[in-house]
């Protein structure tokens, strides 16, 4: 199995600061590398796919990069309703998600 | 608007079953393929089963942990998925989540999802 492993775990930042979440895979998964933003009692909402593109109705300050084995989630400017948790998943082989990013106001 | 709505969920005991089922909207359900993901309490995501179109056979895929207890099907002419689960643990306790699928393993739509309490 492909492993994820997702940093940090819980990221804490103020409104309006830049913010980036790495996502590391066990082996090269090509770019077949997604982005969830999850909210409690939500379901997960795609943001991005093939590492880099972004979602019809998804933010730009909401941005992807990496292909291989390292990934890069970016926020360019933390809004009020990014707080929540991201999941990075992929797809190259069957589906694994990282452990999540918590990101919490400072 | 694409809708997936999930149902069937609820308290059940170790080595029972259950069939929950996702009754889908606003688009061609025997186009895409479907997957079940899950999610245990305060913890993350897992995929757990997923079904190809007619296209492709409607072959199935599992995940190692339910693989031999869970099936996967779909009645395209109700566009409706289902996964049977059986000899369920206490570990099998989760929210299940149907997906449409993009491509193969990428969700693109989720539904609001079904607890599944599996507890004596």
């Amino acid at each position: 199995d492909i492993q994820m492993t997702q940093s940090p775990s819980t990221l804490s930042a103020p409104v309006g600061d830049r913010v980036t979440i790495t996502c590391r895979a066990s082996q090269t998964i090509s770019s077949r590398l997604a982005w969830y933003q999850q909210k409690p009692g939500k379901a997960p909402k795609l943001l991005i796919y093939k590492a880099s593109s972004l979602e019809s109705g998804v933010p730009s300050r909401f941005s992807g990069s990496g292909s291989g084995t390292e990934f890069t989630l970016t926020i360019s400017s933390l809004q009020p309703d990014d707080f929540a948790t991201y999941y990075c998943q992929q797809y190259n082989t069957y589906s694994t998600f990282g452990q999540g990013t918590k990101v919490e106001i400072k | 608007e694409v809708q997936l709505v999930e149902s069937g969920g609820g308290l059940v005991q170790p080595g029972r079953s259950l069939r929950l089922s996702c009754t889908a909207s606003g688009f061609t359900f025997g186009d895409y393929e479907m997957s079940w993901f899950r999610q245990a309490p305060g913890k993350g995501l897992e995929w757990v089963s997923f079904i190809r179109s007619k296209a492709y056979g409607w072959t199935t895929e599992y995940a190692a942990s339910v693989q031999g207890r869970f099936t996967i099907s779909r009645d395209d002419s109700k566009s409706v998925a289902y996964l049977q689960m059986n000899s369920l643990r206490t570990e099998d306790t989760a929210v299940y989540y149907c997906t449409r699928d993009r491509l193969q393993w990428l969700p693109d739509y989720w539904g609001q999802g079904t607890l599944v309490t599996v507890s004596s």
